[in-house]
Parts: structure tokens; sequence; C-alpha cells
């Protein structure tokens, strides 16, 4: 059973900070990993992917992998009132399926 | 496109009464899966289909689930008989596998919010 672990938050910032959000997981086999997010009352929407070992860039989301360290983060940059919802992260399981985490509830206060 | 649909939005029955959850996928999706959300245990897969067949059920939790998926426009998710455990939202995603096969870009329904008094 692949697991993915997550602290559960809340995880409260500023208006205008830097967010990180992290993930580990127990599968040293898993080649992909993926961030949601998740507003309250609605359903999860992709946001980032990542495949490879380093950081990749998507306005002000970044998501960083480390293989070696079964480690997962997502930072965001100039963090607004509306990136406050919870972020997943999952991993495949099978063909296609996915596993989440709990996910890590995130605040940012005006 | 419309998005995937789920019907009802809302479901509150009795304990012991049939439950029969309803999704449409995006069209053209050949992958459909079932998810299951609660505080406790988070998102958790239930069982999914690729080309209306089913793949892996080993998440739906005991013999009272049940799922199909007719054809390629419909699936249901049945409980019978229901139980106040079984209190949930219930997310039904599709998504296409495209040709790099790394494409995990799912598309949730608004989901199924059901409560079992």
């Amino acid at each position: 059973q692949k697991e993915v672990e997550q602290n559960s938050g809340p995880l409260s910032v500023p208006e205008g900070a830097i967010a990180s959000l992290n993930c580990t997981y127990s599968d040293r086999v898993s080649q992909s990993f993926f961030w949601y997010r998740q507003y309250s009352g609605k359903s999860p929407e992709l946001i980032m992917s990542i495949y490879s070992n380093g950081d990749k860039e998507d306005g002000r989301f970044t998501a960083q992998l480390n293989k070696a360290s079964q480690y997962v983060s997502l930072l965001i940059r100039d963090s607004q009132p509306s990136d406050s919802a919870t972020y997943l992260c999952a991993l495949p399981t099978g063909r296609r399926a996915l596993t989440f985490g709990s996910g890590t509830r995130l605040q940012v206060q005006p | 496109d419309a998005g995937v649909i789920q019907s009802p939005r809302h479901e509150v029955t009795e304990m012991g009464q049939e439950v029969t959850l309803r999704c449409k996928p995006i069209s053209g999706h050949d992958y459909l899966f079932w998810y299951r959300q609660t505080m406790m245990r988070g998102l958790e897969l239930l069982i999914y289909f690729n080309n209306n067949v089913p793949i892996d059920d080993s998440g739906m939790p005991e013999d009272r689930f049940s799922a199909k998926m007719p054809n390629a426009s419909f699936s249901t998710l049945k409980i019978q008989p229901s139980e106040p455990r079984d209190s949930a939202v219930y997310f039904c995603a599709s998504s296409l596998e495209s040709d790099g096969g790394s494409d995990y870009g799912y598309t949730f329904g608004s989901g199924t919010r059901l409560t079992v008094v």
C-alpha cells in the first residue's frame, strides 16, 4: 500500500509571504507526483505535476521533488487570501489511479 | 463540455435504505473513478473503470457497495443497505489517457454529500 503523508495544518501565513507545503511518501518506485487544490465545499483540482528531481515552476507555484528523500513540496510565492484552501499531494497507484494524502489546510491572512 | 456531472448533490437517507449515486463523465474520457472523502480518512479511491470495465475495486469497503458502468457516459455507485458510517462526500472523476500516458489531470465532479441517519 502506497502511503502519502501530509501535515494537516492549518498552515497560516500572512498575505505576500511564501507558503511551503510538504509531502512525504513511502514508495520508492513512484515516478510522478501531483498537487491538487480543494476549496472548502468544492472538488479537488489539479494545479501542478512533477516527474523529475528538482524544481518545476508555474507562475507563483513551484513544485520540488527529492526522490532520494522521498519528499515533495509545493511553494506558493506572494500568497493571496484566494490561495486559502486544502492542498492535496497525490501519487499514482496502478493504472492512472491516484492515492491522495490527507491534505494540508492553508490559511492566508490578509 | 459541462464537465463531470454528479447527481444528486445532497442525499439524506435512513439507515438500511438503498442509495444510488450517479455520474456522467466528460465525453471522450476513458477512465472513471469513484472516490469517497471524509474528515477522518481523507480522499479514498473506491473503484475505477477503463473503457467501462472495472479495473480495481479493492477500495470498495464491503459487499454493500457496488458500482457499474453500463456505457461510456454513465456510472452508478450503489450502497445497499446504507449505514451511518457511509456518510461522506462521494466524488466521481474522469480522465483521458494521453499519448504520453503520464497526464493525471482528473476532472472531478461536484460530489454527492451523503448523510445516513
